[in-house]
């Protein structure tokens, strides 16, 4: 079964640093593309990275300079370092894979997500 | 950054019911389009890509349609499991921007 599961979720204070884990299972991130999205309380959706499967990036403009998307295909797991973090961060934060078919990556065909990690930015 | 706009924000409607959601693209974004379910508490859930293809496995009363900037999410016949927020989400170009969301309530 394709599966992705988040983890690094937590409290930190404004201008620290978290990295989240996205871990895959039944395919490899080495192959795929990954993005990250998040959802504050009681908002909309918010895309915020991706990396493509020849390491490319790309980033929101709400995240970019601190936000960092890699990858660690060894440990099939890809991974969103987060520094200088801002109260306005505090998000649940999934990750999920983008939707392949026929030699076509559907960059907004999200199909598979992870439960999703919770982080709070505070004081 | 492309700004989608979606309506109604909410909406009432009873099992059986034809619903019908909007999504305007602040320019063209040719069908790079998806439309999303989402329940509380849980991940989003792709529905529709590439503005009308039916994801495998999403029950045929869900159809896409659109090209350009208006696009369309029609649920043919509402059924208690299908309450919920729906959201679009262009991939034209970076950022990948989603709509605000329409709450589908029972009447």
């Amino acid at each position: 079964e394709v599966q992705l599961k988040e983890s690094g979720g937590g409290l930190v204070q404004p201008g620290g640093s978290l990295r989240l884990s996205c871990a895959a299972s039944g395919f490899t991130v080495s192959g795929n593309y990954i993005t990250w999205v998040r959802q504050a309380p009681d908002k909309g959706p918010e895309w915020v990275s991706i990396i493509y499967s020849d390491d490319s990036t790309y980033y929101a403009d709400s995240v970019k300079g601190r936000f960092t998307i890699s990858r660690d295909k060894a440990k099939n797991t890809v991974y969103l370092q987060m520094d200088s973090l801002r109260a306005e961060d505090t998000a649940v934060y999934y990750c999920a894979s983008v939707y392949w078919t026929n030699g076509i990556w559907y960059i907004g065909a999200l199909d598979v997500w992870g439960q999703g990690a919770m982080v709070t930015v505070s004081s | 950054a492309i700004q989608m706009t979606q309506s109604p924000s909410s909406l009432s409607a009873s099992v059986g019911d034809r619903v019908t959601i909007t999504c305007r693209a602040s320019q063209g974004i040719r069908n790079n389009l998806g439309w999303y379910q989402q329940k509380p508490g849980k991940a989003p859930k792709l529905l529709i890509y590439a503005a009308s293809n039916l994801q495998s496995g999403v029950p045929s009363r869900f159809s896409g349609s659109g090209s350009g900037t208006d696009f369309t999410l029609t649920i043919s016949s509402l059924q208690p499991e299908d309450f919920a927020t729906y959201y679009c989400l262009q991939d034209y170009n970076y950022p990948l921007t989603f709509g605000g969301g329409t709450k589908v309530e029972i009447k």
